[in-house]
């Protein structure tokens, strides 16, 4: 069956470093990747997703991820964290039914 | 452009009674979905219309929970009657077609069920 793995429940980090948030994900064919990230209070909005081609892809507010099919992987990378980077962030695979199935979601803190 | 839009954006209502709430798409999108969102997990489909026929309702709690979408536009998602467990967050969204496992989703605030 579908599944997405977000491994951390929560993350905190400084404001200024590095980020990266996990995403396993299992599906026997070529997947459809995504990121979400979800303000307090707010719906989903999408950060990046991956269909083929580069693996490295690009997404906005600064946020890359990048695919790894040898470990069934999505990690959503940020070179530099700003305080507005707080957030929950989910990954979510699409199926060959067009289904989207969620990951449990990362809760950023990003400490001043 | 108009995002999705969703109301009532709150609602406070007893075990036992019924709630009803509204989604309008983005203009254009043929494809809308339902998902639930309990506190602490992920997104869950409970439905998805194309236009205004349903491609999925595998995971709609059949016996309490109904949704509608009669003119392939706005969509009704109907709770009757209400139980503590369906306390969440009522997610709408839409993208333009079904048919491509690739299309970008663009969700709604929310609607934010309390069952007391």
């Amino acid at each position: 069956a579908q599944s997405v793995t977000q491994p951390d429940i929560h993350i905190t980090v400084s404001e200024g470093a590095s980020l990266e948030l996990r995403c396993n994900y299992s599906y026997g064919a070529t997947p459809y990747l995504f990121w979400y990230v979800q303000s307090p209070g707010q719906g989903l909005q999408l950060l990046l997703k991956y269909f083929s081609g580069d693996t490295l892809v690009q997404g906005i507010k600064g946020f890359e991820a990048e695919f790894k099919r040898s470990q069934s992987s999505f990690n959503l990378r940020k070179p530099s964290v700003h305080w507005s980077d707080a957030a929950e962030y989910f990954c979510a695979v699409a199926t060959g039914t067009y289904k989207y199935i969620f990951g449990t979601g990362t809760r950023l803190k990003v400490l001043a | 452009e108009a995002g999705v839009a969703q109301s009532p954006r709150y609602k406070i209502i007893e075990k036992r009674q019924s709630v009803a709430f509204w989604c309008n798409p983005i203009s254009g999108h043929a494809t809308l979905y339902w998902y639930q969102q309990i506190l602490g997990q992920g997104p869950k489909l409970l439905i998805q219309f194309q236009n205004n026929g349903v491609v999925d309702d595998s995971q709609l709690p059949k016996d309490r929970f109904s949704a509608e979408r009669l003119k392939g536009v706005d969509s009704t998602l109907k709770i009757q009657p209400a139980k503590l467990e369906d306390s969440a967050v009522y997610l709408c969204a839409s993208s333009l077609v079904l048919g491509s496992a690739g299309n970008t989703i663009y969700f709604g605030e929310g609607s934010w069920l309390t069952v007391v």
